[in-house]
């Protein structure tokens, strides 16, 4: 099975900060990898699909970049509403997916 | 606009079974997979299973397997989840979710129901 670590587990950052949060595949899954916001009590909601793409209705401070085993969720300009939860998201693997630990992010 | 509402959680003794329903509208539910993620309280998102659109192809997390059958009935736009053997480690919310394939290949869940809480305890 594939893993996906995250990295940090959680940071605190200031409002207007650069944010990055790391994701690391236990073998390469080209750009098979997603990135969700998860607020709590809430669903997860889809921010970036294919490794780079927004998903229709993100900020644009928001971005997505890897490929292979490497991938990285940043966010250029923290926004109060951006504090939740990330996960990062595997779906090469024959339909059997993995999901990252999560990244807390706090300000 | 898409929806998927989610029913059917609720406390059972650990060994009991369960089935839990998503009721989809707002798009053609036949042609799309569909997925169920839980999430056990306090801890990150886990994926349980998926169904191709015409039930014919499943897929299950090891710690599932043999327990838990995903299912669906396009005719009624639902997904389910009949969970059986149930387990303290079983619980948590579970979230019913659309996967969209992003040019044809690349499978994201793009729309997520509001998740039910299934506990599991004596």
């Amino acid at each position: 099975d594939i893993q996906m670590t995250q990295s940090p587990s959680s940071l605190s950052a200031s409002i207007g900060d650069r944010v990055t949060i790391t994701c690391r595949a236990s073998q390469s899954i080209s750009t098979y990898l997603n990135w969700y916001q998860q607020k709590p009590g809430k669903a997860p909601k889809l921010l970036v699909y294919t490794a780079s793409t927004l998903q229709s209705g993100v900020p644009s401070r928001f971005s997505g970049s890897g490929s292979g085993t490497d991938f990285t969720l940043t966010i250029s300009s923290l926004e109060p509403e951006d504090v939740a939860t990330y996960y990062c998201h595997q779906t090469i693997g024959a339909l059997t997916w993995t999901f990252g630990q999560g990244t807390k992010v706090d300000i | 606009d898409v929806q998927l509402v989610e029913s059917g959680g609720g406390l059972v003794q650990p060994g009991g079974s369960l089935r839990l329903s998503c009721a989809a509208s707002g798009f053609t539910f036949s042609t799309y997979w569909m997925t169920w993620v839980r999430q056990a309280p306090g801890k990150g998102l886990e994926w349980v299973a998926n169904v191709k659109g015409d039930g014919s192809e499943k897929y299950y997390v090891d710690s599932v397997k043999g327990r838990f059958t995903i299912s669906r009935d396009n005719a009624k736009n639902s997904l389910y989840l009949q969970m059986n053997s149930l387990r303290a480690g079983d619980t948590a919310v579970y979230y019913c979710a659309r996967a969209e394939y992003y040019y044809l290949r690349f499978p994201a869940l793009d729309y997520w129901g509001q998740g039910t809480l299934v506990t599991v305890s004596s």
